[in-house]
């Protein structure tokens, strides 16, 4: 158990709605990442929230926003959903910064949409 | 374009074997690389990593190695288990700014057979 709990685990809904990934970090951890993984494909990095403030962002869509909330959980904000937008989508604590410190992932909430 | 790569989908190893997974990359920015494991429905979990001013980290059966001239890192996994049998994914970190998150590669899906 890696301590990061994402919810829901599943979801389906259909294109043009929106849905929010919820998760909420190891205990102690102040940074969250936000990961995508598409059939074949690796993990392609989102965004990263650190105690509250946007950090750092990778290839997030317009459609897609985040947040990080006081108690230092986070949500990720999918809108406009499209058949392409199915995918794993996986959620990470570390304590700092990626490369020294390891990051520990939730077990992903699959996005299924229709 | 990818930064760092994992040219081999997939690796068949017996039982008691040394099993040699491998990850190139191009960008001599990098200063942490790591291996996660993931099996299925479950998040990617850390294995092992090394900073880039280390050629070798040794951790029980695993062993990392990193060539910086080649810019290739491998892992050696001996003896290997069937329960390693799991995607293995090679990761790299900058330091700061957006490279501030992990470059993952495609993965390499083990097989170990007993």
């Amino acid at each position: 158990d890696s301590g990061v709990t994402q919810t829901p685990k599943h979801l389906i809904t259909a294109t043009g709605q929106r849905v929010t990934l919820r998760c909420s970090p190891r205990s102690g951890d102040l940074s969250v990442y936000w990961y995508q993984q598409s059939l074949d494909q690796g993990l392609q990095f989102l965004i990263q929230y650190y105690n509250g403030e946007e950090r750092a962002k990778g290839n997030i869509l317009e459609r897609f926003s985040a947040q990080q909330f006081p108690d230092l959980h986070s949500e990720l904000n999918l809108s406009s959903l499209e058949l392409g937008d199915s995918a794993l989508y996986f959620c990470a604590s570390s304590v700092g910064r990626a490369g020294n410190s390891p990051l520990h992932f939730g077990n992903g909430t699959r996005l299924t949409v229709t | 374009d990818q930064q760092v790569k994992q040219n081999s989908p997939s690796l068949s190893v017996q039982e008691g074997r040394i099993s040699i997974l491998n990850c190139d990359y191009t960008n001599s920015m990098f200063d942490y690389f790591l291996w996660y494991k993931k099996y299925p429905a479950e998040g990617p979990t850390f294995l092992i990593s090394i900073s880039s001013i280390k050629d070798k980290n040794e951790d029980g059966r695993f062993t990392v190695f990193l060539n910086k001239s080649a810019k290739h890192l491998s892992l050696h996994i001996v003896p290997s288990q069937p329960g390693d049998s799991a995607v293995y994914f090679c990761a790299a970190s900058a330091p700061g700014g957006s490279q501030g998150n992990l470059i993952f590669g495609k993965g390499t899906k083990l097989s170990v057979k007993p």
